[in-house]
């Protein structure tokens, strides 16, 4: 089956910088998703991006299907960002990353 | 609002004492799922249903039951629930199969 790799595992920024996490995957997929989950445990929608670039306020997203990777870049970071990031691909079933820890000093 | 809603949000329960969580979604979709969070583990997909009365099993369906009777409800069944069934469980859904996935709120279960 297909496998995902994020990278780094984890990462540790003072607030107001910025970072790039990295989504890798070993074949096409239909579709790409990433994942916020906070402290609290709750997954967050972030972006579904199966190809292109999208940006929602200090986050973007940019996924080059053709060469099987993902990135998501988080800008100004705040200690709001702190949590996991996962992202997620499906062919016929979904699969998770394991996931980017990013904790954010204040 | 649109959301997929999960109840209980935290249940401790013993070994064998059959139990139900329920999962519920408001935006007409016809794709459900289950998944599991442990750690070192990631998320794995328990069962998932492509619609109404169809169902089929994931990647670790072992001890779990679903059906999906209606549109809307996918409940998790654990007819003889085991401490290695604790975890954090999840319920989502997408307008169909290859759509982007919204989750619930997750349930903690415990198993002593």
């Amino acid at each position: 089956g297909i496998q995902v790799e994020q990278s780094p595992p984890d990462l540790i920024l003072q607030e107001g910088a910025n970072s790039t996490l990295r989504c890798n995957f070993s074949d096409s997929v239909n579709n790409l998703q990433w994942f916020h989950q906070n402290p609290w445990g709750q997954l967050i929608n972030l972006f579904y991006i199966p190809s292109g670039t999208k940006q929602n306020g200090r986050l973007s997203a940019t996924t080059v299907a053709t060469e099987r990777y993902s990135l998501l870049y988080i800008s100004s970071s705040q200690t709001t960002d702190s949590g996991v990031y996962f992202c997620a691909v499906r062919d016929d079933k979904i699969i998770f990353g394991k996931g980017t820890r990013l904790h954010i000093l204040p | 609002e649109a959301q997929v809603t999960q109840n209980p949000r935290y249940l401790i329960t013993v070994t064998g004492k059959k139990l139900t969580v329920t999962c519920s979604q408001n935006m007409n979709h016809e794709y459900m799922s289950w998944y599991r969070q442990d750690p070192g583990l990631g998320l794995r997909q328990i069962y998932y249903s492509m619609n109404v009365e169809v169902t089929d099993k994931g990647d670790v369906p072992e001890g779990y039951k679903v059906s999906r009777k209606e549109k809307r409800n996918f409940p998790l069944i654990l007819e003889s629930p085991s401490p290695n069934q604790t975890s954090l469980y999840f319920c989502a859904s997408s307008l169909t199969w290859k759509d982007e996935q919204y989750f619930g709120p997750g349930t903690r279960l415990t198993v002593t």
